[in-house]
């Protein structure tokens, strides 16, 4: 069955360090997306990509970066992590960039920023 | 900025009996909605879509979408304990200009259903 894996599950990381957080899709889907997800905000975006080589900011991309070389991955990168990075982090997919599109979400990644 | 509001709950209900969960949205641009399930711990999981006004019914989960309200509902008949989830209503509605749409989430409501 096609999913989508996030890896690590859980990570602890201190701040400053550069962090990356690795999402891979089977879906063979077009679009991924990171979201991170705080008590009190729901759901936010990060990052997202239509496509190989095509990379888009969502609304709290300071501090986070994405690459997109191939179809199956879209690893986020945290530069300098920072305690307000601590959140737990989902990476997810859908195959049309259309109205109709739901998202199908990998098991997402808790990370802790000391 | 496109809002989507849901009332954060909890919503307790007595099982067996039908939950409502609500959710406005700022955009009249919007075109798609859905619903998401997340249990404590777990990745959201989607359990409906809706694409035009009216009613849709998948097996105890209706939706109901009214445009002109900007208003999407969710209702589950003969609540289990197993439906004991944060519900979240997302809203697609297109970018402007761009040419692609942006899929906003609501923070859930979370629902409690007491044997």
């Amino acid at each position: 069955d096609a999913e989508i894996t996030q890896s690590p599950r859980h990570k602890i990381t201190e701040t400053g360090r550069q962090v990356t957080l690795a999402c891979h899709q089977t879906w063979n889907h077009n679009n991924m997306f990171w979201y991170r997800q705080d008590l009190g905000h729901g759901l936010r975006l990060i990052h997202y990509s239509y496509g190989v080589q095509d990379t888009n900011k969502g609304e709290v991309s300071d501090g986070y970066s994405v690459s997109r070389s191939n179809t199956e991955d879209l690893p986020l990168t945290l530069e300098s992590a920072a305690s307000s990075q601590t959140s737990v982090y989902f990476c997810a997919s859908s195959d049309q960039t259309g109205w109709a599109s739901p998202l199908h979400f990998g098991n997402g990644t808790r990370l802790t920023v000391t | 900025q496109k809002e989507v509001e849901q009332n954060s709950g909890p919503l307790s209900v007595p099982e067996g009996a039908i939950a409502s969960l609500n959710c406005t949205y700022s955009d009249r641009g919007s075109q798609s909605f859905f619903w998401y399930r997340q249990y404590s711990g777990k990745s959201p999981e989607l359990i409906m879509s809706i694409y035009s006004n009216g009613d849709k019914e998948d097996g105890r989960f209706t939706s109901q979408l009214n445009k002109a309200s900007q208003y999407v509902s969710l209702l589950i008949r003969d609540s289990q304990p197993s439906d004991s989830a944060t519900y979240l209503c997302a809203v697609n509605a297109p970018n402007s200009g761009a040419g692609s749409y942006q899929l906003t989430f609501g923070k859930g409501t979370k629902l409690s259903v007491i044997p």
